[in-house]
């Protein structure tokens, strides 16, 4: 089964610095893998996915991901954090082989101060 | 349209009441998703519907019953819940590995 571990519960940056958030995942094949930001009370909007292809993938709102087979990361990054970005943020893993379904970690909480 | 719509967006319902979350989409997305999410934990999954056919049931209790009456239209029916099961419940569908979410229906159980 596939799993999925964001190690930072908190980040904290200001605003207009960069941004790297953490994932690592567990899958025995190639894996499908998301970016998910939540903002206080909303459902999730993806950010950026992984099936195949080019390993760094653009996103929206300016993300990027990049795909680490080596690593078994896909961490998220941003150039310059808007202090919108202030959110709640999900890494998933979806099976190969069809069905897609992410699992998520846990989340990273990112705090965008003045 | 390239939304997922979910109704009510805030419940408050006693453990003997019965209640309804409904979600709807118009994208022709086949499949359709309903999870459950505490507060600062991912979304867990319940159910998965495709081709209106539930397909998954993640071990959800009997007092959650979800219905797909048309390939548009996703329920989930509640009944003699719990404090416990207080969350946001999501409602997602998916084509092709892309899922969009709803914005979540906020449930209380009193």
């Amino acid at each position: 089964a596939q799993s999925v571990t964001q190690p930072d519960i908190h980040i904290t940056v200001s605003e207009g610095a960069s941004l790297e958030l953490r994932c690592n995942y567990s899958y025995g094949a190639t894996p499908y893998l998301f970016w998910y930001v939540q903002s206080p009370g909303q459902g999730l909007q993806l950010l950026l996915k992984y099936f195949s292809g080019d390993t760094l993938v653009q996103g929206i709102k300016g993300f990027e991901a990049e795909f680490k087979r080596s690593q078994s990361s896909f961490n998220l990054r941003k150039p310059s954090v808007h202090w919108s970005d202030a959110a709640e943020y999900f890494c998933a893993v979806g099976a190969s082989g069809g069905s897609y379904i992410p699992t998520f970690g846990r989340g990273t909480s990112l705090i965008v101060h003045p | 349209d390239t939304e997922v719509t979910q109704t009510p967006k805030h419940l408050v319902m006693g453990m003997t009441n019965k209640k309804s979350l409904k979600c709807e989409q118009h994208m022709g997305h086949r499949a359709m998703y309903w999870y459950k999410q505490k507060a600062k934990k991912p979304p867990e999954l319940m159910f998965v519907y495709s081709y209106e056919k539930l397909s998954i049931n993640e071990s959800v209790p009997s007092r959650f019953s979800p219905e797909c009456p048309n390939s548009s239209l996703l329920n989930l029916h509640l009944h003699a819940l719990q404090p416990e099961d207080s969350a946001l419940y999501l409602c997602a569908s998916s084509r092709q590995g892309k899922y969009t979410f709803g914005s979540g229906t906020r449930l209380t159980v009193v």
